[in-house]
């Protein structure tokens, strides 16, 4: 069984350009969460999605960013004209429904560097 | 402002010690998680106890949960090197829907 895939692993962009994060999450997941963290700093969650749904996004920042969860395919965290402080892991997590088990499943991360 | 506070930051014990770690939190939750997170690698679920459990056991982990005390500790028997990592204690809120509150962890190095 395939657990959650992201990728790139690791993004390299310039100030300014578009970075553009994917997660695929375990099979038989409908829920998908979003969270950044920065160099020894616990997870700050962005954004929660179901498919083609947005559940919290009380995470995310008001410009620049968005996510989206559509009815086929990965869901896609989508960073416009970053910026230096954008440089973070940005970890996705998937679950089943909730009222299972309450845990995350989470991905190895994409770890974005803005030049 | 942080849900859970976690403590010690660091802890550096000898291989064959147990380590004690605590996390406390501010607002009522449905359940308290712990993670764990190697070097540059995602985060990997230890254990849930729920809001109306006391203690929980899995392996050489045992979890506490003190609702009026708004706290839980993790502790881990016989500790091996291999458990040097850090560890986050992570809490769903009440009517929060799975959407989980990290504190900002707590660095364990077992030396050999």
């Amino acid at each position: 069984n395939a657990g959650v895939m992201q990728n790139p692993r690791h993004l390299v962009r310039r100030r300014g350009q578009e970075a553009r994060l994917r997660c695929s999450p375990v099979k038989g997941h409908s829920h998908v969460y979003w969270y950044r963290q920065l160099p020894e700093e616990g997870l700050k969650f962005m954004v929660y999605l179901q498919k083609e749904n947005i559940i919290d996004e009380s995470g995310m920042p008001k410009e620049r960013f968005s996510a989206e969860f559509p009815k086929e395919g990965p869901s896609i965290l989508r960073i416009q004209q970053v910026v230096r402080g954008d440089s973070a892991a940005y970890f996705c997590a998937s679950s089943p429904p909730p009222g299972n088990t309450g845990e995350l499943f989470f991905g190895e991360g994409s770890r974005l560097t803005v030049l | 402002s942080q849900q859970g506070e976690e403590d010690p930051q660091a802890l550096s014990i000898q291989e064959g010690e147990n380590a004690t770690m605590n996390c406390s939190y501010k607002t009522s939750i449905n359940n308290l998680q712990w993670y764990r997170q190697n070097s540059g690698r995602g985060l990997v679920h230890l254990i849930l106890i729920r809001s109306n459990e006391r203690e929980k056991h899995s392996g050489r982990l045992r979890v506490t949960l003190d609702t009026s005390k708004k706290s839980s500790s993790l502790l881990i028997t016989a500790s091996r090197a291999a458990d040097t990592a850090s560890y986050f204690c992570a809490t769903e809120r009440t009517g929060a829907n799975s959407k989980l509150t990290f504190g900002k962890g707590i660095t364990l190095s077992v030396r050999p």
